[in-house]
């Protein structure tokens, strides 16, 4: 069965960087576009970042532009999101998601279990 | 950016209820529109995709329907495990975006 299980977040000062990882199974990841989207405290949901299967194509949300980065590494199924110049309101629950549908702009179909960044002083 | 917005922002309901949710683009998105319910503290699930297919493995007593700007999303017989939150989404265009939630809780 499709999973995606992340790791990296935690507490990170303002202006700091930190590297989320997401590994993916179950599913040919080379063949998916791939997601990050996140959700402050008692907040909706908010899109982030995708990638297509070949790292050609990147999109980014305007409050995350020029400051995170999305990438990929098919060999290892695994998807990564490099967070540089951190803010506090940059404060959630991050998820990756596999793009079910790639109609548009993209929905998607499974999630990862979440991971909390905090960016704190 | 195309907005969304839900309504209700939440309600009330019984086990064995039906309950409807609207949600509404401020331009027409067709059909691109999907419905995500997400529990506290658990990760979203992907419910409904184009307006009214239901994800692999969601229960038939989820339904969508709806196109343009008007949308809804009903559960029949609700059960215990559906006491959540609910989201639509657009992906008309960019960005992707997401109504506020409703919150279904139990009465």
């Amino acid at each position: 069965q499709v999973q995606l299980v992340q790791s990296g977040g935690g507490l990170v000062k303002p202006e700091g960087s930190l590297r989320l990882s997401c590994a993916a199974s179950g599913f040919t990841f080379s063949d998916y576009w791939m997601s990050w989207f996140r959700q402050a405290p008692g907040r909706g949901l908010e899109w982030v970042s995708y990638i297509d299967p070949s790292s050609s194509t990147l999109y980014y949300g305007d409050s995350v532009k020029g400051r995170f980065t999305i990438s990929r590494d098919n060999a290892r199924n695994s998807l990564f999101l490099l967070m540089n110049s951190l803010r506090l309101d940059d404060t959630a629950v991050y998820y990756c998601a596999r793009v079910g549908s790639l109609v548009g702009s993209g929905t998607p179909d499974y999630w990862g279990q979440g991971t909390l960044v905090t960016v704190s002083s | 950016d195309i907005q969304m917005t839900q309504s209700p922002s939440s309600l009330s309901a019984s086990v064995g209820d039906r309950v409807t949710i609207s949600c509404r683009a401020s331009q027409g998105v067709s059909t691109h529109l999907a419905w995500f319910q997400q529990r506290p503290g658990t990760a979203p699930k992907s419910l409904i995709y184009s307006a009214s297919t239901l994800q692999s493995g969601v229960p038939s007593r989820f339904s969508g329907s709806g196109s343009g700007t008007e949308f809804t999303l009903t559960i029949g017989n609700l059960q215990p495990e559906d006491f959540a939150s609910y989201y639509c989404q657009q992906y008309m265009s960019y960005p992707p975006t997401f109504g506020g939630g409703t919150e279904v809780d139990i009465k």
